[in-house]
């Protein structure tokens, strides 16, 4: 069965600095990988996607993930953030082999920027 | 613009009573899920569709109940609403096959059940 674990609840960062939201997943065939963002009282917004190529792309408001293979984990990055940023953070997986391609999100990972 | 739009916002009910949250998208996708958020779980998938006439659950359907008669609604009925049924729920479509394209999601149904 396919998950996916966001080890944080919270990730506090100033403002300015780098940030990362970690991801770890797990499914029995090719990996889907998506990150979205929550904002209070909204739906998700789609932030990135991985499907297949290279390994590091890059989404909407100057975010960035990283696909590695070996350590099943796509996290989420971007070299400086803004308090804009502050927001509720999910990582999704779809499984590309399984057939009943469904979508599992993560627990979350409410991200803080100070200013 | 295309949408995808969920009624109604906010719910309150009673125990016992059968409660529809409508999902409605003009993005003309198969695809169309729904999932429940509550603190501490993240969402969870409820029940998923592929395309008319097609219902499948998810990982917690119990109580839960979704048709699919056109492209475009994906109604979920809570047939008897208990307590533990009290959350936010989100309706969600995507387009394509294989789970590669992104999910595009509606604003939310906030349910409470007394």
């Amino acid at each position: 069965a396919q998950s996916v674990a966001q080890p944080e609840d919270q990730v506090n960062v100033a403002e300015g600095n780098p940030l990362t939201v970690k991801c770890t997943y797990s499914v029995s065939g090719n990996p889907y990988l998506f990150w979205y963002v929550q904002y209070p009282n909204r739906g998700l917004q789609f932030l990135l996607k991985y499907i297949t190529g290279d390994n590091l792309v890059k989404g909407s408001y100057g975010f960035e993930a990283e696909f590695n293979k070996s350590q099943t984990s796509f996290h989420l990055k971007k070299p400086s953030a803004l308090v804009s940023d502050s927001a509720l953070y999910f990582c999704a997986v779809s499984d590309g082999a399984s057939g009943t391609y469904k979508y599992i999100f993560g627990t979350g990972t409410r991200l803080k920027v100070l200013a | 613009d295309a949408e995808i739009t969920q009624s109604p916002r906010h719910k309150i009910t009673e125990t016992g009573r059968q409660v529809t949250l409508a999902c409605h998208q003009t993005w003309n996708h198969n695809n169309m899920f729904w999932y429940r958020q509550d603190l501490g779980h993240g969402l969870r998938l409820i029940h998923y569709s592929y395309g008319v006439q097609d219902t499948n659950k998810g990982e917690v359907s119990d109580g839960y109940s979704v048709s699919r008669s056109n492209t475009e609604d994906l109604p979920l009925t809570l047939e008897s609403a208990a307590s533990s049924q009290t959350s936010v729920y989100f309706c969600a479509s995507s387009e394509g096959r294989g789970g590669t394209g992104e999910l595009f999601f509606g604003e939310g149904s906030r349910l409470t059940v007394l």
